[in-house]
């Protein structure tokens, strides 16, 4: 069975930090895809990035970057100079290319608080 | 603008009294998908549909039904609501093997 874990369930920085948030996954699909997602305050779910298993290359768009390692069954994301509006909760997650419907199973997320 | 709508985006409603979350996407999306949002226990699948009139049952789908009777309406009916499914419910929409596009959420409180 599929299942995502982001460890961290909380984190606080200050601006212009870096913060690392990190994902593990598990699945037996040698074929499957992970996401980050985020939920600021106002509740909406924004899509941040797809990977698929097939694609090692870490990524960067503007301050986010991903780290993805599947030695390590891992797809962690880092902030750089985090600023305020970063401040939201965080959700990785990973769907199965044999999952119907593109299922997808949500890690537990991670609320970043970004002070000024 | 390519999104997913839902409405309403809130609601409280009484025990019993059906109702109906509409959801709509204009991205000719195949897939769509109902997530409930609960604290402590994350985001989990209640339906799903592949195609029009295709759908399935998702992780929790008890106390709930879905409809696909054309390719960009998903709604989700509640047709006797109780306390335990209030919830921030989320509609999604995807392409085969692409990622979801979430609509804005509905948070419906049942009293």
């Amino acid at each position: 069975a599929q299942k995502v874990t982001q460890a961290q369930t909380e984190i606080s920085v200050v601006e212009k930090e870096d913060v690392t948030l990190d994902c593990v996954y598990e699945t037996r699909d040698t074929t499957y895809y992970l996401f980050w997602y985020k939920q600021p305050p106002s509740g909406e779910l924004v899509f941040l990035i797809r990977r698929n298993s097939f694609d090692e290359q870490n990524e960067i768009s503007g301050r986010y970057s991903w780290n993805f390692q599947k030695s390590t069954s891992s797809f962690n994301f880092t902030i750089t100079a985090s600023q305020v509006v970063d401040s939201a909760v965080y959700f990785c997650a990973l769907s199965e290319n044999k999952a119907a419907g593109n299922k997808l199973t949500f890690g537990g997320g991670t609320r970043v608080l970004v002070k000024p | 603008e390519a999104q997913v709508t839902q409405n309403p985006r809130y609601l409280i409603t009484v025990t019993g009294k059906k109702l109906t979350v509409t959801c709509s996407q204009n991205m000719n999306h195949e897939y769509m998908s109902w997530y409930r949002q609960d604290p402590g226990l994350g985001l989990r699948q209640i339906y799903y549909s592949m195609n029009v009139e295709v759908t399935d049952k998702g992780d929790v789908p008890e106390g709930y039904k879905v409809s696909r009777k054309e390719k960009r309406n998903f709604p989700l009916i509640l047709e006797s609501p109780s306390p335990n499914q209030t919830s921030l419910y989320f509609c999604a929409s995807s392409l085969p093997g692409d990622g979801y596009t979430f609509g804005s959420g509905t948070r419906l409180t049942v009293v």
